[in-house]
């Protein structure tokens, strides 16, 4: 089983800051990455697919790189609308999610 | 615009089995360009993903719940199901189903229900 690592779990960051979450894959993956957002109580929300490729709708502050085994999400100013918590999910084998990233007002 | 709701029963007591409903509502569960899946998320904790059906029929389940899971499609009520067995305290979370899109060889879940706890408890 492929095992997804994000780092850091948890962050404090200021409004306007550029964020970096990291997930690691336990082996290649190649891109076939996706990225959430997720909001207290409401559904995960799909942010960046096959890696780099931003969901319509999203804003361009959020951005996605990597492939093999190290990946970020990167947002390039934080907006107050953007404190969530932030999850990986792998999609070559078994589509798990990595443990999560919360992102919380400094 | 593509809908899900999920429903079931709030309460289910130890040893018994879940059973869940996914509505689809603005779209086809039988179109080829989707499939369908079952997460789920403890209190407190982050996503577990369940298990995905495809318009085939076809399932795909998370090796740790495969011996008590099932997933089914009705397509005449485009509704996709959940069943697992044999449940613990352990199960007690919001159980979510998702639409799982493909781009390519690429895919992701861009579309999702609200969720709905389930609490495992006598």
């Amino acid at each position: 089983d492929i095992q997804l690592t994000q780092s850091p779990s948890f962050l404090s960051a200021s409004v306007g800051d550029r964020v970096t979450i990291t997930c690691r894959a336990s082996q290649g993956i190649s891109s076939y990455l996706a990225w959430y957002q997720q909001k207290p109580g409401k559904a995960p929300k799909v942010l960046i697919y096959a890696a780099s490729t931003l969901q319509s709708g999203v804003p361009s502050r959020f951005s996605g790189s990597g492939s093999g085994t190290e990946f970020t999400l990167t947002i390039s100013s934080l907006q107050p609308e953007d404190f969530a918590t932030y999850y990986c999910q792998q999609l070559n084998t078994y589509p798990h999610f990595g443990g999560g990233t919360k992102v919380e007002i400094k | 615009q593509v809908q899900l709701q999920e429903s079931g029963p709030g309460l289910v007591k130890p040893s018994e089995t879940l059973s869940l409903t996914c509505t689809v509502s603005g779209g086809s569960i039988s179109s080829s360009s989707y499939y369908w899946g079952w997460i789920r998320q403890p209190p407190g904790k982050g996503l577990e993903w369940i298990g995905n059906i495809y318009y085939s029929g076809s399932t795909y389940y998370n090796p740790s719940l495969k011996s008590r899971v099932s997933i089914s499609l009705d397509t005449s009520k485009n509704q996709f199901s959940l069943k697992l067995n044999s449940v613990t305290a352990a199960d007690t979370a919001v159980y979510y189903c998702a639409r799982g899109r493909y781009s390519g060889s690429y895919t992701c879940f861009d579309s999702w229900g609200q969720g709905t706890l389930v609490t495992v408890s006598s």
